[in-house]
């Protein structure tokens, strides 16, 4: 089964300065990648997902995140982050053979002025 | 406007009571989901249903029960062998074209409680 490892689990950041959050999946075959996003009290949003071609994805808000297959990564970036960006982002994987998403254990990026 | 509704925002569940959440969807999705949070835990699957009348346990269903009656509406029954419900239960769906590629909308969520 695949596991979803989100490595840091608080990340606090000045407005404007970048952040990168990281996520790491375990698989031994394809895969589809997915960053969701969830402000304080709501359900969850997608910010990008992978699912093959290019490895830099783009999403909303300024978000993007590379594909690395050797490394098994999946970290998501932003170059400057604004007050709003305060909330949980979670990493997910989807073996391309079913519906169901593992989620990672989230990550809190904390944004101040 | 085409989302998913759930309710109540709040409930509180009673020992040894079954209480069941209530998830709506207007999004014509085939597909639909039901997720528990817990802090620091991340999201863990219940329950999901590709298709009306057929529905599949995720990694935690002991505790659950669902229906799929309607495309639209997915009901998951918290019951009293759920030792440990208290978290804050997601409602998602998808469309049904390309199995794993597609994005999941999600709902506000309902936060159960135990008095």
């Amino acid at each position: 089964a695949q596991s979803v490892t989100q490595l840091d689990s608080q990340v606090p950041v000045f407005e404007e300065a970048p952040v990168e959050l990281r996520c790491n999946y375990s698989s031994s075959v394809s895969v589809y990648l997915f960053w969701y996003v969830q402000y304080p009290n709501q359900g969850l949003q997608l910010l990008l997902k992978y699912l093959s071609g290019s490895t830099l994805v783009k999403g909303i808000n300024g978000f993007e995140a590379e594909f690395n297959k050797s490394q098994t990564s999946f970290h998501l970036r932003k170059p400057s982050v604004h007050i709003s960006d305060t909330a949980e982002y979670f990493c997910a994987v989807n073996p391309n053979s079913g519906y169901a998403l593992n989620f990672g254990k989230g990550t809190s990026l904390l944004v101040t002025p | 406007d085409g989302g998913i509704t759930q309710s109540p925002k709040y409930l509180f569940r009673k020992e040894g009571q079954n209480v069941t959440l209530s998830c709506e969807q207007n999004l014509n999705h085939d597909a639909m989901y039901w997720y528990r949070q817990d802090p620091g835990q991340g999201l863990r699957l219940i329950y999901y249903s590709q298709i009306v009348n057929d529905f599949q346990k995720g990694d935690i269903a002991e505790g659950y029960s669902v229906s799929r009656e309607k495309k639209e509406s997915f009901p998951l029954t918290v019951t009293s062998a759920q030792k440990n419900p208290t978290a804050f239960y997601l409602c998602a769906s998808s469309i049904f074209s390309k199995p794993g590629q597609e994005t999941q909308y999600f709902g506000p969520g309902t936060r159960l409680l135990v008095l």
